[in-house]
């Protein structure tokens, strides 16, 4: 079974809903990360959270949400949908006792399409 | 300015052959982390290699290596013997220190390369 897994996988949704995308870990990580993928932009960061009680801000977290439900979970909302959210949306975890070399571990990713 | 820049949108490369992929960075910092995945065609994000700014040898996994240059800012990933699986985009991210020094915070990542393996 996958240590990241993300649902849905793929959703199409129209402007004005309001959607969640859930991530779920099994690696016991206590930080956890949303991304968007964007064509050309490479992947950025919305919201992080290094554990339960701590949640920050990305570069990119205008018109996004997120909740810490416990250490394994962590979802992302859209309060009111647009298109140009439409984006590759990843999850991923990473273990600060690696130190430097916390590597993150990512989600398989939701494709999400706003009309 | 860009944190992270990867200066080749796409690249190709012969069955067999090496192939550079270059990355360079931007940071105050002295104690960071260069990191590059994979995003083959399905999506997925894999881990390939990484490199810590305090690190005397250059890393290498298997037929990954990554060219560490510091007083260039340059991290450029060489992949040996070119497969057709290598075909992928691969992107090279960064991790530095948060702004309270006590954590390696979060990554920021390139724009990204896109290689084509020729068989």
């Amino acid at each position: 079974d996958a240590d990241v897994t993300q649902t849905p996988r793929n959703r199409i949704t129209k402007t004005g809903k309001r959607i969640m995308l859930e991530c779920s870990q099994t690696k016991g990580h206590d930080r956890m990360y949303w991304y968007r993928q964007d064509p050309g932009l490479g992947l950025r960061l919305i919201y992080y959270s290094f554990d339960v009680k701590d949640i920050n801000k990305g570069e990119i977290s205008d018109g996004y949400s997120v909740s810490r439900q416990a250490q394994a979970k962590f979802s992302l909302s859209l309060e009111s949908a647009i298109p140009n959210q439409t984006a590759l949306y990843f999850c991923a975890t990473s273990d600060p006792t690696r130190g430097g070399m916390e590597e993150q571990y990512f989600g398989p990713g939701t494709r999400l399409t706003v009309t | 300015a860009q944190k992270i820049t990867q200066t080749q949108p796409g690249m190709f490369v012969q069955e067999k052959e090496a192939v550079t992929l270059d990355c360079t960075y931007d940071t105050s910092d002295q104690s960071y982390g260069l990191f590059w995945y994979k995003q083959p065609s399905s999506g997925e994000m894999i881990f390939l290699i990484y490199q810590g700014s305090y690190d005397e040898q250059n890393a290498t996994e298997g037929r990954y290596s990554l060219n560490f240059q510091k007083a260039r800012k340059s991290a450029n990933l060489v992949i040996s013997a070119s497969q057709l699986g290598d075909s992928a985009m691969y992107f090279c991210a960064m991790r530095e220190r948060t702004a309270g020094g006590t954590s390696y915070g979060k990554l920021t990542f390139g724009q990204g390369t896109i290689l084509t393996v020729h068989p």
